[in-house]
């Protein structure tokens, strides 16, 4: 299983609401993150995870809370979010964490904040 | 610091027509890691290359051939023959020795016209 999945694909969410976004790989890999793209942009590096615990947090605001529950599965929760976190957020993984490793992404999540 | 610079915003070819997509990048790392990625309209990046900084030979696979030269600081990837299937937005990237952080550069959008 060479797949990254996301779920949900789609989510519309009000200001107010508390909502997940799911993240799993089966391929056995130990580093998985987060990004954020927005349109006709580039990934932006959110968080990264190796071997379960919190490697990198670039700066993103408390309202993102990320969570690595065992070493497939990587959450991303959301709360209070503002009508310009409506983006695309993928998820990737790769072997580890050193420089030389691809990275394998999810299809993403589109959310759209209203 | 460390920079990707895609110049080339949209490209736009006919069918059959070759197609170069150009990469610069900037880094003080003697040893990195460079990167192609494509992101197909269903949204998840797939991996194409990696070059290793000490590894300048040209590889070519199928249709597609990549050109990386220390000299000018350069990464460049060619299709040859488009198809339409080719179109996409490409994403040239890089990570230092040190993994945790791949950069991207912007982006090129190619269509490739029946």
């Amino acid at each position: 299983d060479t797949e990254v999945t996301q779920t949900p694909k789609h989510l519309v969410m009000g200001m107010t609401n508390k909502k997940s976004l799911k993240c799993e790989q089966h391929m056995g890999h130990r580093a998985m993150y987060w990004y954020k793209q927005k349109a006709k942009k580039p990934p932006e590096l959110m968080f990264v995870y190796s071997y379960e615990k919190l490697s990198i947090n670039e700066s993103v605001p408390s309202r993102f809370s990320p969570e690595c529950p065992n070493s497939s599965l990587l959450n991303l929760h959301l709360h209070a979010l503002q009508p310009e976190d409506s983006a695309l957020y993928l998820c990737a993984s790769s072997t580890g964490l050193a420089g030389y490793n691809e990275q394998f992404f999810g299809p993403g999540t589109r959310l759209t904040v209203l | 610091a460390q920079k990707v610079t895609q110049a080339q915003t949209e490209i736009s070819v006919v069918e059959k027509e070759d197609v170069t997509l150009d990469c610069v990048y900037e880094t003080r790392d003697t040893t990195y890691y460079l990167f192609w990625y494509k992101q197909p309209p269903s949204g998840e990046l797939v991996f194409l290359i990696r070059r290793n900084s000490f590894d300048e030979q040209n590889e070519i696979s199928g249709r597609y051939s990549w050109n990386f030269q220390k000299s000018t600081s350069s990464f460049n990837f060619t299709i040859t023959a488009s198809q339409v299937v080719d179109s996409a937005v490409y994403f040239c990237a890089l990570s230092g020795s040190g993994g945790f952080k791949t950069i991207f550069g912007a982006g090129t959008r190619l269509f490739v016209k029946a």
